[in-house]
């Protein structure tokens, strides 16, 4: 069993759509959670960042963290054509100082 | 791509060739690492290092070595390249005051043929 699992999809929505991407994990020792988004042949790129369990907010973009579910969510809201892209969830521990990365889930907005 | 530089961007070489791959930054970061990736596993650790000189294993280290002689340079050197080494490799820096967000590089597309 990976340490993290993210569905891959890929994901297809229309423009406008709320889109919740998901991921799990397995090891409790994770104190702080991130959504990485990569565009085609780029490099990741910190979207968002959290230590907490709850709700982090950034325009269209929420971060959820349930820790005693070992489940953290992205939610867009009003989807955009050039929210297409890949998206990886990655946590890690102050102890570690590594990040594991889920798979990472394709998404696709129609315009 | 704050400040870090890959090279080269692409690169297709020869089973049983060496090849190293070059992770220049310009912003004195102390951490830097290697990933590769791959579809349906994200996103790797091969190796890392927490100074220069000071490097330690990832998940995914066999085969490859590296090697940090000045701050600014990660060096990644696969001794023997082999078909399954094929694969998109990141390069990634952690910020100065809080090592775990980590900002990564535009990465090479290696294939070894």
């Amino acid at each position: 069993q990976k340490e993290v699992e993210q569905d891959p999809g890929p994901l297809s929505v229309p423009e406008g759509a709320i889109v919740s991407l998901n991921c799990t994990y397995s090891n409790s020792a994770f104190q702080y959670f991130m959504w990485y988004r990569q565009y085609s042949r780029k490099g990741p790129e910190l979207l968002m960042y959290t230590y907490s369990s709850g709700n982090k907010e950034d325009g269209r973009f929420t971060a959820q963290v349930d820790k005693s579910s070992k489940y953290i969510s992205l939610f867009i809201r009003d989807s955009q054509p050039s929210d297409s892209a890949t998206y990886l969830c990655a946590m890690g521990s102050s102890n570690t100082g590594k990040l594991i990365f889920g798979q990472g889930t394709t998404l696709q907005v129609k315009p | 791509d704050a400040g870090i530089t890959q090279s080269p961007r692409h690169k297709v070489t020869e089973t049983g060739t060496p090849v190293t791959l070059r992770c220049h930054q310009t912003e004195n970061h102390r951490y830097m690492y290697w990933y590769r990736q791959d579809p349906g596993h994200g996103l790797r650790l091969i190796h890392y290092s927490y100074g220069v000189k000071d490097t330690d294993k990832g998940e995914v280290s066999d085969g490859y070595s590296v090697s940090r002689s000045k701050t600014e340079d990660f060096l990644l050197t696969l001794e023997s390249a082999t078909s399954s080494q094929t694969s998109v490799y990141f390069c990634a820096i952690s910020d100065r005051d809080r090592e775990d967000i980590q900002y990564f590089g535009a990465g090479t597309r290696l294939s070894v043929l």
